[in-house]
């Protein structure tokens, strides 16, 4: 099994700051690696895969990359649609997810 | 556009089987170059993939559930199926379908998800 792992779990920020999520795969998945955004009561959505290609109709603000078993997923001006859970997702072999980072309020 | 919509019982007793259904419109399951499969989430155990499965009858399943696990796929009238046999309440979960990306597991259009619940 490859585990993912994210940090931190709980992330507080306000609009427009510069956010970073990290993800670390338990072995290399080279860049088999995606990202989601989850708000309450809705399925996730794809926001980027390939670790760094972003999803038609995703804002620009959001951007990602890393390669083998590090990862992140930027957010470069939090805006007040951005405040959910985000998870990183390998799928090199299966797929698997990471815990989640939840993104709130400071 | 494409839809998916999940429907089942949202309560199942332990050691029964767990059956749920996925509607699609907006895109046909007959011929589909695109994988479709089942996800769950839960508080204690997160986003857990169940299985995958393409218009050819190509199944794939998460080993951890491969025994107790039959995805299906019923293009006549475009749905979508699960089956888990045995539940306990681990598996109380909230039940995802979804569309893959053609060729490799990146989940594109989700359902809305369906609550079960296993408890007697």
């Amino acid at each position: 099994d490859i585990q993912m792992t994210q940090s931190p779990s709980t992330l507080s920020a306000s609009v427009g700051d510069r956010v970073t999520i990290t993800c670390r795969a338990s072995q290399t998945i080279n860049d088999w690696l995606a990202w989601y955004q989850q708000k309450p009561g809705t399925a996730p959505r794809l926001l980027i895969y390939k670790a760094s290609t972003l999803e038609s109709g995703v804002p620009s603000r959001f951007s990602g990359s890393g390669s083998g078993t590090e990862f992140s997923l930027t957010i470069s001006s939090l805006q007040p649609d951005d405040f959910a859970t985000y998870y990183c997702q390998q799928y090199i072999l299966y797929s698997t997810f990471g815990q989640g980072t939840k993104v709130d309020i400071k | 556009q494409l839809q998916l919509q999940e429907s089942g019982p949202g309560l199942v007793k332990p050691s029964e089987t767990l059956s749920l259904t996925c509607s699609v419109s907006g895109d046909s399951l007959r011929g589909s170059p695109y994988p479709w499969g089942w996800i769950r989430q839960s508080p204690g155990r997160g986003l857990e993939w169940i299985a995958t499965i393409f218009y050819t009858g190509k199944t794939y399943y998460n080993p951890s559930l491969k025994s107790r696990v039959t995805i299906s796929l019923d293009a006549s009238r475009n749905q979508l199926s699960l089956r888990l046999t045995s539940v306990t309440a681990a598996d109380t979960a909230f039940y995802y379908c979804a569309r893959l990306r053609d060729g490799v597991q990146i989940w594109t259009k989700w359902g809305q998800g369906t609550l079960v619940t296993v408890s007697s």
